[in-house]
């Protein structure tokens, strides 16, 4: 089945870019949607984005200046790129696969129905 | 952006009794495709989230028929029908019906 694994340095300087990348095993990653996600330390979770396999993106407003996500098909991989952390950065990142279809019939989830194990970045001196 | 409200935030549950939560969104789930793209994932602690529900009530390959899904427009209802000590973590509804995608605050399920 598919799996994902996150990978990137785990400390990342303040106003330094932060990079993660994804790995797909087990599968394609194209006809998919692929999401990083994020968890602050004891807290909820935020969606930063997605990239199709096509190339296509959409971005969490609230980072959209931030942030960069792109995908290599040849290595079957995505990453992402968060631009000028801070502390507020710290936290786990998840990458995942989203099945989204819409007004398609074929009956896609329209959720992410496979996660990595997750990586955590802390942002510090 | 749709705002996600849970609710309870922690719900402590004796072992094979049941246990709902409710997800409540800002405006209304339903896409201009008919469909309603509210999904629950579960997180066990120490554990990445994992899919449930999607579309309101379909539950994911592998869930038990334990965990099921109801509601429509801008209310959604988790329910656990017989609480099992595995079933220990965190829930969050999401929506994926407009973007951003968003979360709920996540409800805690723990054991009596």
């Amino acid at each position: 089945q598919v799996q994902l694994q996150e990978s990137g340095p785990g400390l990342v300087k303040p106003s330094e870019t932060l990079s993660l990348t994804c790995t797909v095993s087990g599968g394609s990653i194209s006809s998919y949607y692929w999401s990083w996600i994020r968890q602050p330390p004891g807290k909820g979770l935020e969606w930063i984005g997605y990239i199709y396999y096509s190339g296509s993106t959409n971005y969490n407003p609230s980072l959209k200046s931030r942030v960069t996500i792109s995908v290599d098909t040849s290595k079957n991989q995505f990453s992402l790129k968060l631009s000028s952390v801070t502390a507020a950065d710290t936290a786990v990142y998840y990458c995942a696969r989203m099945d989204l279809g819409y007004y398609d019939s074929s009956g896609s989830t329209g959720g992410m129905d496979v996660w990595g194990q997750g990586t955590t970045v802390t942002v510090s001196s | 952006d749709i705002v996600m409200t849970q609710t309870p935030l922690s719900s402590p549950v004796t072992l094979g009794q049941p246990a709902s939560i409710s997800c409540r969104s800002s405006q209304s789930l339903v896409h201009s495709d008919g469909n309603t793209y509210l999904s629950w994932l579960q997180q066990r602690p120490g554990q990445p989230p994992r899919l449930l529900i999607y579309k309101i009530s379909n539950r994911f390959s592998g869930v038990p028929d334990r965990f099921s899904g109801s509601g429509a427009g801008t209310d959604f209802t988790l329910k656990i029908s017989r609480v099992e000590a595995e079933d220990v973590g965190v829930y969050y509804c999401m929506q994926a019906t407009q973007f951003p995608l968003t979360f709920g605050g996540g409800t805690k399920v723990e054991i009596k």
